[in-house]
């Protein structure tokens, strides 16, 4: 089956900078997408289609792709950042669309 | 401003069915794919459905597929879910999703919640 493992958790100290990856397992690689949830929010998409950022994120979120495994970086982490964090394909083979276990990022 | 409304979450029985809908402002709704995901307490981002902007297209999560059902009203703005067999495992907030060419989902309603009476 198709997996996408992310890190259960990432810590970072205001001002650095915080990188959560993606790994696709069990198929090739595909396009990622990464959203934003805050407690007891919905997720927003802060990447898109790999590296594209929507309007309204601040350009401190980036992402990136290198074969099976994508990466979003937060530059300057800030307080608000804190937030769950899951990265998504869509496997058009089944057309199924599948999300990563999220990573709970922590500003120390 | 985008606006997606998630409404007819509540407490069900087992075995037991609900609609849920997805009322969208703010957007020419007609133009846009949607998704279905939800999310149990205190668990990940589940995918649950998947409609094309004409409604002629469809896809299920597995855990849902034969049981939910996916559907859109264009001329009231309007996305649903018809759920049936429901248990205990489908206890969840429910949200509605626009839909990116690329497979990505734009924005987000702020979902609605469905839980079990034992």
């Amino acid at each position: 089956s198709y997996v996408l493992t992310q890190p259960p958790s990432v810590s970072v100290a205001p001002g650095k900078t915080a990188i959560i990856t993606c790994e696709q397992i069990n198929v090739g690689s595909r396009t990622v997408h990464w959203y934003q949830q805050r407690p007891g929010q919905a997720p927003v998409e802060v990447i898109y289609d790999n590296t594209d950022r929507p309007s309204g994120i601040p350009e401190r979120f980036s992402g990136s792709k290198s074969g099976n495994t994508a990466t979003l970086t937060i530059s300057r982490v800030e307080a608000g950042d804190e937030a769950d964090y899951y990265c998504q394909v869509w496997d058009t083979l089944f057309d199924l669309r599948l999300f990563g276990g999220g990573t709970r990022l922590t500003v120390l | 401003q985008v606006h997606l409304v998630e409404s007819g979450g509540g407490v069900v029985q087992p075995g037991t069915s609900l609609t849920l809908s997805c009322a969208a402002s703010g957007i020419t709704f007609g133009i846009y794919s949607m998704h279905w995901v939800r999310q149990a307490p205190g668990k990940g981002l589940e995918w649950v459905a998947f409609i094309s902007r004409d409604g002629v297209k469809n896809s299920y999560g597995d855990s849902v597929s034969g049981r939910f059902t996916i559907s859109r009203d264009n001329s009231r703005n309007t996305l649903y879910l018809q759920m049936s067999g429901l248990s205990a495992d489908d206890t969840a907030v429910y949200y509605c999703a626009t839909g990116r060419e690329g497979g990505s989902l734009e924005f987000w309603g702020q979902g609605t919640l469905v839980t079990f009476s034992s």
